[in-house]
């Protein structure tokens, strides 16, 4: 079983519309979740954090549901420029000097929003 | 702009070359990370530094070797490379707290070896 499992995808959709994407992880310890962009031979960014309580930024919303080690990412009123990889991220890579975890890699989900 | 730079942001070398990729990070983080990303895959971890130490080596053959010059500066000496080890290479930095925030990734050093 991967680690940190993902939809492939693609996802295409048309502008305008809502898409969420969902993943889950093996480890019931991992403290911290993220969602990340990818674009086309481009690095990963940060798009987002993801909290316990679930959280909002802008058109992007993330939950997390610890009990069922689950993440999901929901995106509304889809826009051309959406279109990338996301990749789900967790803490769940071998413990460095520090006590804390690497993060670990999810497959990530094509996105492609189409006019 | 990307507050983790990474040169050169290409490279082409043969099999029997050595070669270097530089990273560096100016927003005082203290753990930074090499990551390897092959097309369509994830990233996957390859080296981290912890306060300038190293912290991780996830079985990496020896022809990659990193070096960290000071909390600034990352490096990865490449030698007797093979073509499976063409990829992306990503260099990251983040703080050290105890709730992780996320990873700051360079713009990578694509890399094909011929």
């Amino acid at each position: 079983r991967k680690e940190v499992e993902q939809d492939p995808g693609p996802f295409n959709v048309p502008e305008g519309a809502t898409v969420a994407f969902n993943c889950t992880y093996s480890n019931s310890a991992s403290q911290s979740f993220f969602w990340y962009r990818q674009d086309c031979r481009k690095e990963p960014k940060l798009l987002m954090s993801v909290y316990s309580s679930g959280n909002e930024d802008g058109r992007f919303t993330a939950q997390l549901n610890r009990a069922s080690q689950y993440i999901s990412l929901l995106i509304r009123d889809s826009k051309l420029s959406d279109s990338a990889t996301y990749l789900c991220v967790v803490n769940m890579g071998p413990v460095m000097d520090t006590g804390r975890r690497a993060l670990t890699f999810g497959s990530g989900t094509r996105l492609q929003v189409q006019p | 702009d990307t507050e983790v730079t990474q040169t050169p942001k290409h490279l082409v070398m043969g099999m029997t070359n050595k070669k270097s990729l530089k990273c560096e990070q100016h927003m005082g983080h203290r753990a930074m990370y090499w990551y390897k990303q092959k097309a369509k895959k994830p990233p996957e971890l390859m080296f981290v530094y912890s306060y300038e130490k190293l912290s991780i080596n996830e079985s990496v053959p020896s022809r990659f070797s990193p070096e960290c010059p000071n909390s600034s500066l990352l490096n990865l000496h490449l030698h007797a490379l093979q073509p499976e080890d063409s990829a992306l290479y990503l260099c990251a930095s983040s703080q050290d707290r105890p709730k992780e925030e996320g990873y700051t990734f360079g713009s990578g050093t694509r890399l094909t070896v011929v």
